[in-house]
């Protein structure tokens, strides 16, 4: 079955570039779907950052547009995100997920913390 | 962008009772509407698709109706796995992906 993990520094310095990385399994990231990530800041709600399609299509949210970067390897069967400029309101989990329209297969998520 | 609002936050029903949760697009989403449940420290899953259609494996006591800009998913009688938060979320127009804020459903 479609499996996602995601992995990376849980600890990131204020001003710095968070760096996630989501590895699929049980699905080949380049025969379709959007990828895409999405985050919770603690005791909040889901808000999307962005998605890549297979094709290496992106869109990202525009609230965070000018900071968001997320790419994909398809020989890896990974995808990534950059969020840089962090701040202290970027701790959240990160989730990474496939979608079509709706997010049928999501990652566990990972803790990121801004702070020094 | 597309504005989700759901209604109520925080929905206190007892076990073996029916729950309503309410969702509202901020324009017509027409049937692009899909609901999550979210456990403490889970990731969301996906209930239901399409505002009505059930994911399968998904208990046949969630159901989920509405289509433009008013929906609802309803829960026939609450088991205790039940009491979590769940999120709607609209894709007929984007980018962005909007969710709503959330209802938390809690024991009464």
């Amino acid at each position: 079955q479609v499996q996602l993990q995601e992995s990376g520094p849980g600890l990131v310095k204020p001003s710095e570039t968070l760096s996630l990385t989501c590895t699929v399994s049980g699905y080949s990231i380049g025969s379709g779907y959007y990828w895409g990530w999405i985050r919770q800041p603690p005791g909040k709600g889901l808000e999307w950052i962005g998605s890549i399609y297979h094709s290496g299509t992106t869109n990202y949210n525009p609230s965070l547009k000018s900071r968001v970067t997320i790419s994909v390897d398809t020989s890896k069967n990974q995808f990534y995100l950059k969020l840089n400029s962090v701040t202290a309101t970027d701790t959240a989990v990160y989730f990474c997920a496939r979608h079509s329209g709706p997010y049928g297969y999501w990652g566990q998520g990972t803790l990121v913390t801004v702070s020094s | 962008e597309i504005v989700m609002t759901q209604s109520p936050a925080t929905l206190s029903v007892s076990p073996g009772e029916r729950a309503t949760l309410s969702c509202r697009a901020s324009q017509s989403v027409s049937s692009s509407l899909a609901w999550y449940q979210q456990r403490p420290g889970q990731a969301p899953r996906l209930l239901i698709y399409g505002a009505s259609t059930r994911v399968t494996g998904i208990p046949a006591r969630f159901s989920g109706s509405g289509s433009g800009t008013d929906f609802t998913l309803t829960i026939s009688s609450l088991q205790s796995e039940d009491f979590a938060v769940y999120y709607c979320q609209q894709y007929n127009n984007w980018p962005p992906n909007t969710f709503g804020q959330g209802t938390k459903l809690e024991i009464k």
